[in-house]
């Protein structure tokens, strides 16, 4: 299987900073990847697609780059309702695999 | 817009079979892949497996001796049976739909709310 490592696993920032989350691939996985933002209690909701495609209706300071094995999630004003877990997902081979989560918290 | 709903046993005796169905509506259940997901209690995501309207499938290995997930097109509806169960298996379950773009598979874009599954005698 792929591994999928994000990180920070958690992070603390403050309304209007920038954030950036990492996730790297064990192996390379072209741009087969997206990005998932879940809060307490809901389904995950995709924000990125194919890397770096923006999901429709999703707020343009969400953004996504990388190929390969290593891809960052930007935010880059963060707002109050951005304080959630975000989650990669590789499918570019089966089985497909999620990272372990980065928590963005308020500081 | 099309939405996706959960809907099963809240509770499984350990050994028994889970099994849950998919709702799906305001869309069609052609042309796209559906997908369970689930979530264990404070822990990550882990795929489980999906199937395609012609009915073709793939599953997790880890998962693929006891998956099973099928498809009633006359009812818009899709399942997951997953057999032998443990307390391991206690977890959120969600289904999904992914979708093919410009001919690639693109995972998960609609997700059902998610159901809560306990392993438990």
């Amino acid at each position: 299987d792929i591994q999928m490592t994000q990180s920070p696993s958690s992070l603390s920032a403050s309304v209007g900073d920038r954030v950036s989350i990492t996730c790297r691939a064990s192996q390379a996985i072209g741009n087969d990847l997206g990005w998932y933002q879940q809060k307490p209690g809901k389904a995950p909701k995709r924000l990125i697609y194919a890397a770096s495609s923006l999901q429709s209706g999703v707020p343009s300071r969400f953004s996504g780059s990388g190929s390969g094995t290593e891809f960052t999630l930007t935010i880059s004003r963060l707002q109050p309702e951005d304080f959630a877990t975000y989650y990669c997902l590789q499918h570019n081979t089966y089985p497909w695999t999620f990272g372990q989560g980065s928590k963005v918290e308020i500081k | 817009q099309v939405q996706l709903q959960e809907s099963g046993p809240g509770l499984v005796k350990p050994s028994e079979t889970l099994s849950l169905i998919c709702t799906v509506s305001g869309g069609s259940i052609s042309d796209y892949y559906w997908t369970w997901i689930r979530q264990p209690p404070g822990k990550g995501l882990e795929w489980i497996g999906y199937i395609y309207y012609s009915g073709s499938t793939n599953y997790s290995p880890s998962l693929k001796s006891r998956v099973t997930i099928l498809l009633d097109k006359s009812k818009n509806q899709f399942s997951l049976k997953l057999s032998s169960v443990t307390a391991a298996d206690s977890a959120v379950y969600y289904c999904a739909r992914a979708t093919l773009w410009f001919g690639e598979l693109l995972p998960m874009d609609v997700w059902g709310q998610g159901t809560t599954v306990t392993v438990s005698s």
